[in-house]
């Protein structure tokens, strides 16, 4: 069974730049979690998805941040413009339902210059 | 609103030693818990989970956690480490949905 696929692995852009992340979650899997993982922190949940509504984006910075599922499948998060703090991975995640057990992808790392 | 903490960002110990990993949930009602593994440049692994069955939860590698309610603890203890062991752990509490993830534990193993 494939796993999470996460694409760029890695990326390096300058303040006030754009950048997007890709994630494909394993076949099947209703629900799609984007996370922050800030050096030295856990993961932070930005946003869940079940199919391709919206669960909870309590902690996504919507005035920089924006993600989508149109299909309930592959998801994008984006960025812009980004800042400085934003360095961090971007870990995606699947599960089959929500509370679920939670599939990781390796994660995109981000770094702004 | 549910919190987890985990002491001691960095532990070390001798290969065949003992590992034990702290961690401490913040709830009202006993979550879900959970314990990760994270390797170098790689996602998150589940080593193990706890949904109010069995207190004692064994997993995989040869990791088990302890639920204890009265000390609001999930410790993840492993009775021989091995060099393949070195990576960061993560405890993490859970509902429906939403994983609360600690800071983590770097765990490295001498020869």
């Amino acid at each position: 069974e494939a796993g999470v696929a996460q694409s760029p692995r890695y990326k390096i852009i300058e303040k006030r730049q754009s950048v997007a992340f890709w994630c494909n979650p394993i076949s099947g899997h209703a629900t799609l979690y984007w996370y922050q993982q800030i050096l030295g922190q856990g993961p932070k949940l930005l946003i869940q998805f079940q199919n391709n509504g919206v669960v909870d984006d309590s902690q996504l910075p919507k005035d920089r941040f924006s993600a989508e599922r149109l299909k309930g499948v592959d998801s994008t998060l984006k960025i812009q413009p980004a800042k400085l703090e934003d360095s961090a991975v971007y870990l995606c995640a699947s599960s089959l339902d929500s509370g679920r057990e939670q599939f990781f992808g390796p994660g995109t790392r981000l770094t702004v210059l | 609103a549910q919190s987890v903490t985990q002491l001691g960002s960095h532990v070390s110990v001798s290969e065949g030693a003992l590992v034990l990993l702290r961690c401490n949930y913040s709830s009202s009602v006993p979550p879900y818990l959970f314990w990760y593994v994270q390797y170098p440049n790689q996602g998150l692994q589940l080593l193990l989970k706890y949904t109010s069955a069995a207190t004692l939860v064994k997993g995989i590698n040869g990791f088990e956690a302890e639920f204890k309610k009265s000390e609001t603890s999930f410790h993840l203890t492993k009775p021989s480490a091995h060099m393949s062991d070195a990576a960061e752990y993560f405890c993490a509490a859970g509902g429906q949905g939403n994983l609360i993830f600690g800071k983590g534990t770097k765990l490295s193993v001498k020869p």
